[in-house]
């Protein structure tokens, strides 16, 4: 299973565009790449996946380059609620056989 | 109103006890899994179970035990034998294979804490 590395914490402010960048250098051919938000004391809560190139959806955006050894979350004009920790996984597509590795994560603090 | 749902949300044990936590989940969904998380720390597999009837050991089962008899219902044990249960526990669910989609829903979690 590809291990990532992304930052431990992040500081933001509220409206800005934050952009978080994970690191996967060994990702196989079959791995997707999958953002996860969680709130203190809460599940984790499926954001965004893609494969290559850039995904978009209602929350936020993922880009990701051609080499695919690493990848950008990013969130349009963040809110004080967007504040929580977020996780980078890199795993085979195919869910119940799946793997998932939830590392440490990236706090990310938004202030007013 | 699907969903997993997890109880109690608070559980104190002596040390020494057995304990078991309740995980439902009424999405159809055919695979379901047990994390284990520390303070600041991410999340570890416990057990996870692909169909009814059977299950595989994740990253962290010794002194954990699971059983999966109906779709709806992955119930994990903490044994006397977990040499350091106190922690915060999730169950998660996912559909099977439908989709290369690696999504989890989970549940509110279980704060466990052994005295």
């Amino acid at each position: 299973l590809a291990k990532t590395t992304q930052p431990i914490s992040m500081d933001s402010y509220e409206g800005q565009e934050v952009n978080i960048t994970c690191s996967h250098n060994n990702i196989a051919t079959n791995d997707y790449i999958t953002w996860y938000q969680q709130f203190p004391s809460q599940g984790p809560r499926f954001i965004i996946q893609g494969y290559k190139t850039k995904v978009t959806n209602e929350v936020a955006s993922l880009f990701i380059p051609a080499d695919r050894k690493s990848s950008t979350l990013s969130l349009p004009r963040v809110s004080l609620s967007d504040t929580a920790v977020y996780y980078c996984l890199v795993a085979q597509g195919g869910g119940a056989t799946n793997k998932l590795i939830f590392g440490t994560g990236t706090l990310l603090a938004v202030q007013p | 109103d699907g969903g997993i749902t997890q109880s109690p949300k608070y559980l104190f044990r002596k040390e020494g006890q057995n304990v078991t936590l309740s995980c439902e989940q009424n999405l159809n969904h055919d695979a379901m899994y047990w994390y284990r998380q520390d303070p600041g720390q991410g999340l570890r597999l416990i057990y996870y179970s692909q169909i009814v009837n059977d299950f595989q050991k994740g990253d962290i089962a010794e002194g954990y035990s699971v059983s999966r008899e109906k779709k709806e219902s992955f119930p994990l044990t903490v044994t006397s034998a977990q040499k350091n249960p106190t922690a915060f526990y999730l169950c998660a669910s996912s559909p099977s294979g439908l989709a290369y989609t690696n999504e989890q829903f989970f549940g509110p979690g279980t704060r466990l804490t052994v005295l």
